[in-house]
């Protein structure tokens, strides 16, 4: 089973600022075949990147997806008030595992 | 629209069985792939299998297996998930979510039920 690890677990930073969330693989994720995904409380997931860099319909500009092999990486280059959220790598390369999380808190 | 809409909330005892549908709309039900992935109070999200809504062949996780069925039934565009032995950790809201791709076996998730929680407890 390949295993996500996001990192940091918490990020605290103002609207505006830029974010930065990492997700490592503990082997290569085939194809590049991994997403992320937004969660708010109370809500389902969102999905907001396919294949590592393709942006979902309908997903702002300021959300972008780069990385292969082992290193992934989610970057919001201005957050707005309405992104602080959890947020999930998932690879569906080889069967399906999800990272455990990254929260973006209002600092 | 496009949309999944699961049923509603379950309370359980422990030994019992759980069945949650997910009810598709919008869009051609035998052409995407359906997951359904879990998620416990508090913690990150599970995936527990897949099921083939064109001609009803499905996958789990070794966890799983023995414990997990899914159904699905064209005549509703309505997939089911049956969990049985359940036991507290499976406390949980529990999602159905579509692929992204028609006819691709897993990839990422366009589209998510809302959600139904699952409590389990004596």
């Amino acid at each position: 089973e390949i295993v996500l690890t996001q990192s940091p677990g918490t990020l605290s930073l103002s609207p505006g600022e830029r974010a930065t969330l990492s997700c490592r693989a503990s082997q290569s994720v085939r194809s590049s075949y991994l997403a992320w995904y937004q969660q708010k409380p109370g809500q389902a997931p969102r999905l907001l990147i396919y294949g590592a860099s393709s942006r979902a319909t309908g997903i702002p500009d300021r959300f972008s997806g780069s990385g292969s092999g082992t290193d992934f990486t989610l970057t919001i280059s201005r957050l707005e008030p309405e992104d602080f959220a959890v947020y999930y790598c998932q690879q569906y390369g080889t069967s399906l595992t999800f990272g455990g999380g990254t929260k973006v808190e209002i600092k | 629209q496009v949309q999944l809409v699961q049923s509603g909330a379950e309370v359980k005892k422990p030994g019992a069985s759980v069945t949650v549908s997910c009810t598709a709309s919008g869009y051609t039900f035998t052409s995407y792939y359906m997951h359904w992935v879990r998620q416990a109070p508090g913690q990150g999200l599970e995936w527990m299998g897949i099921i083939n809504p064109n001609g009803g062949t499905t996958s789990y996780p070794q966890k799983f297996q023995g414990r997990l069925t899914m159904t699905r039934d064209t005549s509703t565009n309505t997939v089911y998930m049956e969990l049985s032995s359940l036991r507290s950790e499976d406390t949980a809201v529990y999602y159905c979510a579509r692929v992204n791709d028609y006819f691709a076996i897993t990839g990422a998730f366009d589209v998510w039920g809302q959600g139904t929680m699952v409590t389990v407890s004596s």
